[in-house]
């Protein structure tokens, strides 16, 4: 069975301060990791996604993750976040590229 | 490219009444997902289509829910009767074969009286 955890449900963080969101994941075989960010009263969008390769994800917005094999971990990271970056993120897994399991989710607000 | 369309955005009913929501995915696209977001419980897989064919319906929480898919352009998600525990909002996504991507609609906030 597949699960994912986002470890933080809220992260508050001042503006162009680095971020770190936490992520990880069970799986028995290999998967494909996602990002995806809400904005208030939107759907979700997809921010980065690792399928294959090199392990560092470069998305939109300036975001990057690492995928970590051994320690089962795909962790969004930006080096210096903006007011426009208040959002909800979401971690996904996947092994069919089909069908998504999306963690709980972690509130990001920057404080100016 | 328009993107995933729902509709209505926004529906607002009385306990007991029928709710039908309605989603187009994008062109082209083989697969479409139905999704109900709430702040207790998150952001939950409701059903599954492929090609037109429910794959995987597990997700959805009763009897009262249930949802179609005619034609590879159009789908609804209905619930008879509804109740006040269904207010969330449910979104659908499309995705095509080999695409490695879920795209996402802006989702219709029900909210049952």
């Amino acid at each position: 069975a597949q699960s994912v955890t986002q470890l933080d449900s809220q992260v508050p963080v001042f503006e162009e301060a680095p971020v770190e969101l936490r992520c990880n994941y069970s799986s028995s075989v290999s998967v494909y990791l996602f990002w995806y960010v809400q904005y208030p009263n939107q759907g979700l969008q997809l921010l980065l996604k690792y399928l294959s390769g090199s392990t560092l994800v470069k998305g939109i917005n300036g975001f990057e993750a690492e995928f970590n094999k051994s320690q089962t971990s795909f962790h969004l990271r930006k080096p210096s976040v903006h007011i426009s970056d208040t959002a909800e993120y979401f971690c996904a897994v996947s092994f069919t590229g089909n069908q998504f399991y999306f963690g709980t989710g972690t509130s990001l607000t920057v404080i100016p | 490219d328009a993107g995933v369309i729902q509709s209505p955005r926004h529906e607002v009913t009385e306990m007991g009444q029928e709710v039908t929501l309605r989603c187009k995915p994008i062109s082209g696209h083989n697969s479409l997902f139905w999704y109900r977001q709430t702040m207790m419980r998150g952001l939950e897989l409701l059903i599954y289509f492929n090609n037109n064919v429910p794959i995987d319906d597990s997700g959805m929480p009763e009897d009262r829910f249930s949802a179609k898919m005619p034609n590879a352009s159009f789908s609804t998600l209905k619930i008879q009767p509804s109740e006040p525990r269904d207010s969330a909002v449910y979104f659908c996504a499309s995705s095509s074969t080999g695409r490695n991507e879920q795209f996402f609609g802006p989702g219709t906030r029900l909210t049952v009286l």
